[in-house]
């Protein structure tokens, strides 16, 4: 089975600075993909950024980047230059096409970005 | 750009009741999916459903509940006697075929009393 483990229910940014959210999992799969999706206060689950796990390379998003250690399973989610707009929810989540496409989710971490 | 929704935002409903949540997916979209998120606690998932039939559910998804594509739009999920702890935030979502990004509307949450 697959795990998806958030250890921060709750994280607080000064505006301008950088923050770092993150997130373990357990597989056993060789295979898969890890996300990073924000939820605002509106409820919208909205992808931020993706990592294919055969890719060694971090993938980054503007001011998004991650922190992917594959032996680790860890997959941390650096948001740079935090703006009043980061404020919400974000959700770490692991998905395997050999379990069906289904996404498997973390608790949450609670961002707020402090002005 | 293109948006999965999802009606009603909110459901009221007693116990023992049928309700039927509604979701219009992204259009060139193949995969779809229901997940719920009671409050506090993980989103889950509950189903996914493609050339019309299930393709895989999870130990929640029991005979309470279905799901149906009833037209070339709507994607509805039902519960069919509902109980106080189905009360969550349910989640649509829908993917292209080979992608593997979903894209979550932004639910409905259902309360029963």
């Amino acid at each position: 089975a697959q795990t998806v483990t958030q250890s921060q229910p709750e994280m607080s940014v000064q505006e301008a600075e950088t923050v770092t959210l993150s997130c373990t999992y357990d597989t056993s799969e060789s295979n898969y993909y890890l996300f990073w999706y924000k939820q605002p206060p509106s409820r919208q689950m909205i992808l931020v950024i993706r990592q294919e796990a055969y890719k060694q390379q971090n993938a980054t998003e503007n001011r998004f980047s991650v922190n992917f250690q594959k032996a680790a399973k860890s997959f941390s989610l650096k948001i740079s230059d935090s703006q009043l707009g980061d404020t919400a929810m974000y959700f770490c989540a692991f998905m395997s096409r050999n379990t069906g496409n289904q996404f498997y989710f973390g608790t949450g971490t609670s961002l707020t970005v402090i002005p | 750009e293109p948006e999965v929704t999802q009606t009603p935002s909110h459901q009221v409903t007693q116990m023992g009741q049928e309700v039927i949540l509604r979701c219009v997916p992204i259009s060139n979209h193949l995969y779809f999916y229901w997940y719920r998120q009671i409050l506090g606690q993980k989103v889950e998932f509950l189903v996914s459903f493609y050339n019309n039939e299930i393709s895989e559910k999870s130990e929640i998804f029991d005979d309470q509940f279905s799901v149906e594509r009833p037209d070339g739009s709507n994607f509805t999920l039902k519960i069919r006697s509902t109980k106080l702890e189905d009360s969550a935030m349910y989640f649509c979502a829908s993917s292209e075929v080979l992608s593997y990004e979903q894209y979550f509307g932004p639910g409905t949450r259902l309360t029963v009393t």
